[in-house]
């Protein structure tokens, strides 16, 4: 069964700082991995998508990476501002099951002034 | 496109009432998911639907539950009858087959 983990699951940096949130997984047998974000009491924002076949992907100040073979993902946020306070989220789509996207159980950003 | 539009927002209702939520996917995609998110559990998958079709639905905590897509434009959780324990916040989502997926801004239910 494909476990997802997020590490850690709290993180306070100062602005300006860079972020590094960390997502593994068990079953190295995924289709692709998507990261999102989720603003309290909101929905869940899609920030990126990364095929299996893929080893990162960017988007502004935004980088996934994705190592398959060893169940890891990582995403980075350069130069973090307090508007980037948010839980973020990894989930894998399995290889077997397209449709059951797993989550982590996420990671909660604060940027501090 | 306005999104994955879900109604209502909020819902509060007493025990053993019938609660129906609704979702309009992205036009086009032809995956749906329903998920609930609580605390406790975190984003738990219900089921989802292939070309309106449902695939699986192991995720459906009880009989209580039940989904719908008649066509490709509308979906439906229903739970009857509803009990305390149901509250969480509902989610439907939506993919172009493996793509990316987009999430609704979810119902909050709370059954008192």
């Amino acid at each position: 069964k494909q476990e997802v983990t997020q590490i850690p699951a709290a993180l306070s940096v100062p602005e300006g700082e860079n972020l590094v949130l960390n997502c593994s997984f068990t079953d190295s047998a995924i289709y692709n991995l998507q990261w999102f974000r989720q603003d309290p009491g909101k929905g869940l924002t899609s920030l990126l998508l990364i095929q299996s076949s893929q080893r990162e992907q960017t988007s502004g100040r935004l980088n996934a990476s994705l190592d398959k073979s060893s169940g890891r993902s990582t995403l980075y946020i350069a130069a973090s501002q307090p508007g980037d306070s948010a839980t973020y989220l990894c989930a894998v789509r399995p290889n077997d099951s397209w449709g059951k996207l797993q989550f982590g159980a996420g990671t909660q950003v604060v940027v501090t002034p | 496109d306005a999104g994955v539009i879900q109604s209502p927002r909020h819902e509060v209702t007493e025990m053993g009432q019938e609660v129906t939520l609704r979702c309009k996917p992205i036009s086009g995609h032809d995956y749906l998911f329903w998920y609930r998110q609580t605390m406790m559990r975190g984003l738990e998958l219900l089921i989802y639907f292939n070309n309106n079709v449902p695939i699986d639905d192991s995720g459906m905590p009880e009989d209580r539950f039940s989904a719908k897509m008649p066509n490709a434009s509308f979906s439906t959780l229903k739970i009857q009858p509803s009990e305390p324990r149901d509250s969480a916040v509902y989610f439907c989502a939506s993919s172009p087959g493996t793509g990316e997926a987009f999430f609704g801004q979810g119902t909050r239910l709370t059954v008192v």
